[in-house]
């Protein structure tokens, strides 16, 4: 299995507050990707990381921020929670070469109230 | 842009029995990587199998294979002898395989049931 950990794996937080979640790898990997599964809409891309203090966005954005100080960790910030973002947070990682799979975390459970 | 597409949202399997999932894939890439994914009910998303673009033959991964049809842009997964294990969601997903930003674009879903 391929070393992705993200923590926290629940989280219940209150609208307005900030969150973060962890995505932490030990495959030194260069793409590290976020995304969110919701009921009928599959797993959507928040945003990804192509290396080191390098990131761009996805589809689903807004109300989001990432950073990526180190190869092995991606962490998404949610800057004011709202109950739109309550969701499934997957952290995906793959290689730039060979066939670009990408393994996953575990998911993290995150839930505004 | 890419675009996957599955369009059956919820499907049925006698144990034993084959079962093939579709996916329609849209992409202007000339190379890409196409691969299925399974959810099971505790929430892991686990990688099944690999087509590459260029590559001649079906991919096939035990009890799971790959119908590649390049000129429909179809990826449907085969799963053999169907057991109740495999009750789970299945996704597919496209990467291109040069240039772009390797971003893997995933499908909507489609739930699996295998029936005793």
């Amino acid at each position: 299995d391929a070393g992705i950990t993200q923590s926290p794996r629940h989280k219940v937080t209150e609208t307005g507050t900030p969150v973060t979640l962890r995505c932490h790898q030990t495959e030194n990997h260069r793409y590290m990707y976020w995304y969110r599964q919701d009921p009928g809409h599959g797993l959507r891309l928040i945003h990804y990381s192509y290396g080191v203090k390098d990131t761009d966005k996805g589809e689903v954005s807004d109300g989001y921020s990432v950073s990526r100080s180190k190869t092995e960790d991606f962490l998404l910030t949610l800057e004011s929670a709202t109950s739109s973002q309550t969701s499934v947070y997957f952290c995906a990682i793959s290689e730039s070469d060979r066939d670009r799979v990408a393994f996953f975390g575990q998911g993290t459970r995150l839930t505004v109230v | 842009a890419q675009k996957i597409t599955q369009t059956q949202p919820g499907m049925f399997v006698q144990e034993k029995e084959a079962v093939t999932l579709d996916c329609t894939y849209d992409t202007s890439d000339q190379s890409y990587g196409l691969f299925w994914y399974k959810q099971p009910s505790s929430g892991e998303m686990i990688f099944l199998i690999y087509q590459g673009s260029y590559d001649e033959q079906n991919a096939t991964e035990g009890r799971y294979s790959l119908n590649f049809q390049k000129a429909r842009k179809s990826a449907n997964l085969v799963i053999s002898a169907s057991q109740l294990g495999d009750s789970a969601m299945y996704f597919c997903a496209m990467v291109p395989k040069w240039g772009g930003s390797y971003i893997p674009t995933f499908g909507r879903g489609t739930s699996l049931i295998v029936h005793p």
